[in-house]
């Protein structure tokens, strides 16, 4: 079993519409957890990063973590074709450990 | 403040060559991880280093290699390079919260 687990998708979706990506995880003394970004051949770029449980807003992106039953989400308001990208989840434990990433949902946004 | 830099962006390499890669982290960060990243296995760890020590090690054979300078930059090294080895190489430093990555060293192995 992967400590991070995430669904590859390809998730497609409306402009406009709300777009929730997920991921769960194995190793409950994950403290840390991020959001990256990944256009097409390029870099990840860091989203969002929450440390232990509760939620996370930044303009129309909303991270929530649910230690209880090990959940990462990434809400994304409002859509946009711009959206359109592969995002990744990550998760650690400690500035020791090895960072732990999700496989990345694929997002389309239809115009 | 400056990202992470990585340096070259691109290169092409024949099998059996070496190549070096360089990482410039962020200001004050003084962890480099390096990344393998290819469309068929996703984003596959390498190394981290931190404070010019191998910290964290990823399932590669010896033949990827790396090391951390004393302000913080990195390189990584591959010998007796494979077709296989084509991917986009990414470095990322950290602080003890998050990690934030480079923009990649694509790597053509013909």
């Amino acid at each position: 079993q992967k400590e991070v687990e995430q669904d590859p998708g390809p998730l497609s979706v409306p402009e406009g519409a709300i777009v929730s990506l997920n991921c769960t995880y194995s190793n409950s003394a994950f403290q840390y957890f991020m959001w990256y970004r990944q256009y097409s051949r390029k870099g990840p770029e860091l989203l969002m990063y929450t440390y232990s449980s509760g939620n996370k807003e930044d303009g129309r992106f909303t991270a929530q973590v649910d230690k209880s039953s090990k959940y990462i989400s990434l809400f994304i308001r409002d859509s946009q074709p711009s959206d359109s990208a592969t995002y990744l989840c990550a998760s650690f434990y400690s500035s020791a450990s090895k960072i732990i990433f999700g496989s990345g949902t694929r997002l389309s946004i239809r115009p | 403040k400056a990202g992470v830099t990585q340096t070259p962006r691109y290169l092409i390499k024949t099998r059996g060559q070496q190549v070096t890669l360089s990482c410039s982290p962020i200001s004050g960060h003084r962890s480099v991880s390096w990344y393998q990243q290819t469309p068929g296995q996703g984003l596959q760890f390498l190394f981290e280093y931190f404070s010019e020590t191998q910290r964290n090690k990823g399932n590669f054979p010896g033949r990827f290699s790396g090391r951390q300078f004393s302000n913080s930059r990195s390189e990584m090294n591959v010998s007796t390079l494979e077709l296989g080895d084509s991917a986009l190489y990414l470095c990322a430093s950290s602080n003890e919260e998050t990690q934030y990555f480079g923009p990649g060293t694509r790597l053509l192995v013909l």
